[in-house]
């Protein structure tokens, strides 16, 4: 059901801008792009929504391309705090449907 | 911390009994999602409530229900269970039932033995 596509695993360094990207061809126009991650098995966080215009909050940054067949979500100075899973939804807000995320790991 | 929160945290059970998880959204929030989260799979939507009446449905089991009380807070109940309902069940809320951001809980672990 998952209408996105996203790397399985990507390492970053601490300090530096961790940019993970998503795929997902199939969006429709008023869909929107939601990142959400998860640390261990807590409860998912939100990060960052959009539409179809780059977002930034005191979080992250998303940026949707043009065409908004794929986004990148920007974390500018990764922590070892921001190990955790990330998962890239897109929703017309009657369902949210998690694919399998990607697992950012900051090392030090 | 999100707002919301969900009892119990852990949760240990036989085959073939019954238990309720419950969750309280966040103040002011009319919406209440459930999702479930197996180790082999990702998080499934389940159910969505709306100011007490279900709203959507996803990948639930018959064996499975919920429903939002006056007060807003929200219980699943799981009934005959199963090994393979052994997983984490999380709660979400939003504000409206529209284009709203959803917030978690911090999940109930279900252990059935």
């Amino acid at each position: 059901d998952a209408k996105t596509t996203q790397p399985p695993s990507m390492d970053c360094a601490e300090g530096r801008a961790a940019n993970l990207p998503c795929n997902h061809s199939t969006i429709s126009g008023n869909e929107y792009v939601y990142w959400y991650r998860q640390i261990h098995s807590q409860g998912p966080q939100y990060i960052i929504h959009g539409l179809k215009n780059n977002e930034t909050n005191e979080m992250a940054s998303l940026i949707i391309t043009e065409d908004r067949k794929s986004s990148t979500l920007i974390l500018p100075h990764a922590t070892l705090r921001d190990t955790a899973v990330y998962y890239c939804i897109v929703t017309d807000f009657n369902k949210f449907y998690f694919g399998s995320g990607t697992k950012l790991n900051v090392k030090p | 911390d999100s707002g919301v929160t969900q009892t119990p945290k852990h949760l240990i059970t036989a085959t073939g009994q019954r238990v309720t998880l419950r969750c309280s959204p966040r103040s002011g929030d009319l919406s209440v999602y459930w999702y479930q989260q197996s180790l082999d799979q990702g998080l499934q939507f389940l159910i969505q409530y709306y100011n007490g009446e279900e709203r959507a449905k996803g990948n639930i089991l018959e064996r499975f229900s919920a429903q939002q009380f006056p007060d807003l807070h929200s219980e699943l109940n799981l009934s005959s269970l199963e090994l393979g309902d052994s997983a984490l069940y999380f709660c979400a809320s939003s504000v409206e039932a529209g284009r709203e951001t959803q917030y978690f809980g911090p999940g109930t672990r279900l252990l059935v033995l």
